[in-house]
């Protein structure tokens, strides 16, 4: 099925640790995001992209990189995990012009102890 | 800021009745207001959205109005059934144009009794 593929699904880090969740999808668009999710609270934007290549920042990318390499994949690293960065993350995609709204993932649940 | 606030946080309603969830943004470039279901261990799934060149978009059982001059928008859920049960979130542009950010508000729990 088309859409955004997340991976993996759940993931525990000891503090220090690195690791990479991967994103990818498979409907040509352009844009793609990067979001957390905390317990009660809503989608902050971590980081995003308009085409590969091409990547910024968004409202808390503090302790995150990302690359856009090819237009269908966007994987965000961390580098050295705090349990601060406990959270779920998603990864969307979207094509201004075509789809205005975000595609998400099922997301990635990250516990750092 | 940019800040979008929804509410309730939490809503309970029978079955058979209507919900109804409010957000509130401060600022806005463009014109598209998306709103959100998100079930349990799921993504976050677009349900609806409004342009702001209409006040009111519906289909079905849920409806979108928009008043651009208040600065809110707000998702109607008539009929209420148990799959209706989820975390719903609005969304709103950012301040700036072209950049397709847009800002989350909190969420709102909705849990529809049986």
């Amino acid at each position: 099925n088309a859409g955004v593929t997340q991976t993996p699904k759940f993931r525990i880090l000891k503090i220090g640790q690195s690791m990479t969740l991967q994103c990818a999808q498979d409907m040509n668009h352009n844009y793609m995001y990067w979001y957390r999710q905390d317990p009660g609270m809503g989608l902050k934007l971590i980081y995003y992209s308009v085409g590969a290549g091409i990547t910024d920042k968004g409202e808390v990318p503090n302790g995150y990189n990302v690359s856009r390499s090819t237009t269908e994949d966007f994987p965000l690293r961390l580098e050295l995990a705090a349990p601060s960065q406990t959270s779920v993350y998603f990864c969307a995609s979207s094509q201004p012009g075509q789809t205005y709204g975000y595609t998400f993932g099922s997301g990635t649940r990250l516990t750092v102890v | 800021g940019e800040n979008v606030e929804q509410h309730p946080s939490t809503l309970s309603v029978q079955e058979g009745d209507s919900a109804v969830i409010k957000c509130t943004y401060s600022d806005s470039a463009s014109n598209y207001f998306p709103w959100y279901k998100q079930e349990l261990g799921k993504g976050p799934q677009l349900i609806i959205d409004i342009r702001s060149n209409v006040g009111e978009k519906k289909d079905q059982r849920i409806a979108v109005t928009l008043n651009k001059t208040a600065k809110h928008f707000s998702l109607h859920i008539t009929e209420t059934q148990p799959e209706d049960s989820a975390v719903y979130f609005c969304a709103a542009p950012p301040r700036t144009s072209g950049t397709y950010k847009y800002i989350f508000g909190t969420g709102t729990r909705l849990k529809v009794l049986a």
